[in-house]
C-alpha cells in the first residue's frame, strides 16, 4: 500500500517569507498527486492537482511540483490567509490506506 | 454551481449504526465519470478517506473499515447516503462528503468540491 508523508510537521514563516512544503509518496504516485488547504472550523480545499496544476481560483503564489514519489507545494510569499494546514492526497492507486498525508500546519513566525 | 452538505446525527451511542447523508446540486450522479466520496478527520487529526461512489454504481471503500461501510446513491433526489456499523469513540469525527473531480480514466481522482462537514460524536 503507499503511504503518503508530509514533512514538516509544522512549518514556521514570517509574512512575506517562502514556504516549501514536502510530501513524500512509499511507491510511485506519477503525477497524480492533489494539495489541499484547511483552515480551522472550514472543509479542506482544493489548491493544486495533477502534481502542478492550480485550481480554479487559487492565487499564482501556490505552486505545486514534483512526480514519482516526492512532490514540493511552495507558497512564494505567505499572506495572512495562507497560514493553514496542507494536506497532500494521492490518487493513483485505490485500496490505499492512507490517501492523504498526515499534513503540514503552517503557522506565523 | 456544485454544492454538497452533510446531514445526520451529531450524537450516536457506541455499537449503533450511523447513517449520512450528502445532499447535493450543481451535478448529477448520473453522468459518466462523476463520483461523490466520503472523508472523515477527527478532532485535531488527519483527513481519512472513506468510501467512494460513482456514476455507474461503482464502490470503493477503504480496506480498512469496509467490513463495516456501506454506500449508496439516490440519483433522482440528488443523495449519497454513507452507513457505518458498530460506532465506537474512536469514530467521532468531522465527516464530509466531496465531488470527485471527473476522469476519462477508471479510477480514483481528486476532491474539487466539499461539503461543510458534520460533527459526529460517539458517546454512551
Amino acid at each position: 500500500e503507499i503511504v503518503m508523508t508530509q514533512s514538516p510537521a509544522t512549518l514556521s514563516v514570517s509574512p512575506g517569507e517562502r514556504a516549501t512544503l514536502s510530501c513524500r509518496a512509499s511507491q510511485s504516485v506519477s503525477s497524480n498527486l492533489a494539495w489541499y488547504q484547511q483552515k480551522p472550523g472550514q472543509a479542506p480545499r482544493l489548491l493544486i492537482y495533477g502534481a502542478s496544476t492550480r485550481a480554479t481560483g487559487i492565487p499564482a503564489r501556490f505552486s505545486g511540483s514534483g512526480s514519482g514519489t516526492e512532490f514540493t507545494l511552495t507558497i512564494s510569499s505567505l499572506q495572512s490567509e495562507d497560514f493553514a494546514v496542507y494536506y497532500c492526497q494521492q490518487y493513483n492507486n485505490w485500496a490505499p490506506r492512507k490517501t492523504f498525508g498526515q499534513g503540514t500546519k503552517v503557522e506565523i513566525k | 454551481q456544485i454544492t454538497l452538505k452533510e446531514s445526520g446525527p451529531t450524537l450516536v451511542k457506541p455499537t449503533q449504526t450511523l447513517t449520512l447523508t450528502c445532499t447535493f446540486s450543481g451535478f448529477s450522479l448520473s453522468t459518466s465519470g462523476v463520483g461523490v466520496g466520503w472523508i472523515r478527520q477527527p478532532p485535531g487529526k488527519a483527513l481519512e478517506w472513506l468510501a467512494l461512489i460513482y456514476w455507474d454504481d461503482d464502490k470503493r471503500y477503504s480496506p480498512s473499515l469496509k467490513s463495516r461501510l456501506t454506500i449508496t446513491k439516490d440519483t433522482s433526489k440528488n443523495q449519497v447516503v454513507l452507513t457505518m456499523t458498530n460506532m465506537d469513540p474512536v469514530d467521532t469525527a468531522t465527516y464530509y462528503c466531496a465531488h470527485n473531480a471527473p476522469s476519462a480514466v477508471a479510477g480514483p481522482n481528486y476532491f474539487d468540491y466539499w461539503g461543510q462537514g458534520t460533527l459526529v460524536t460517539v458517546s454512551s
